[in-house]
């Protein structure tokens, strides 16, 4: 069935470091690729989209590039705020699966100032 | 900027007893959803609705829970008799049309079985 795999956490960094947070899918078809992001005590927000081959979402200064030859999605920001830390999730949905998203297990960025 | 809102915040109830979590979507949103989010771990689908039935549920969505659509507005999803394991953040999410189209979430609201 389809799914997501992201970078396990916690990831913590300086502020101004670069970021990668890993993420890799399974899917039959063609998916639309999310980063969705949760704040201390909020709720998801949809942090940038893909829903094409080679697409980049961006958002925030934060990117993303959907490749489908290593059907990755990996999301990087070149330099990170302390704003910045949260819970970041991949996401898919796919016309197999029809219109739920599937989300990967959650990454949680903690910036140090 | 139209939003999803969810209420209340937070239920705290007791083992066996039911609950009902309300939603309101964004007024012109055609689909309905609700995930959860045990503490700690990733958002799970429970299931979607449109045109007043579910198009799809996930298998933690069995006899125990149930959405109704009961008037314009609002979107509710029922938990009969609360177990323990339900314990957990539940989202609800709207979006224009089903496939491939932007889901937007409310707030959630945080159930505490006791």
């Amino acid at each position: 069935g389809n799914s997501v795999t992201q970078m396990e956490g916690p990831v913590t960094l300086s502020e101004e470091a670069f970021l990668t947070i890993n993420c890799t899918y399974t899917a039959t078809g063609y998916p639309s690729l999310f980063w969705y992001v949760q704040y201390p005590g909020e709720g998801l927000q949809l942090l940038l989209k893909a829903t094409k081959a080679d697409d980049k979402g961006s958002n925030k200064g934060f990117e993303a590039t959907y490749r489908k030859e290593t059907t990755s999605f990996h999301l990087e920001k070149g330099s990170v705020q302390v704003s910045d830390s949260a819970v970041y999730f991949c996401a898919l949905t796919s016309f197999s699966s029809a219109s739920k998203i599937i989300f990967g297990s959650g990454t949680r960025l903690s910036i140090r100032p | 900027e139209p939003e999803v809102t969810q209420t209340p915040s937070h239920q705290v109830t007791q083992m066996g007893q039911e609950v009902i979590l309300r939603c309101v979507p964004i007024s012109n949103h055609l689909y309905f959803y609700w995930y959860r989010q045990i503490l700690g771990q990733k958002v799970e689908f429970l299931v979607s609705f449109y045109n007043n039935e579910i198009s799809e549920k996930s298998e933690i969505f069995d006899d125990q829970f149930s959405v109704e659509r009961p008037d314009g507005s609002n979107f509710t999803l029922k938990i009969r008799s609360t177990k323990l394991e339900d314990s957990a953040m539940y989202f609800c999410a709207s979006s224009e049309v089903g496939q491939n189209y932007e889901q937007y979430f409310g707030p959630g609201t945080r159930l505490t079985v006791t």
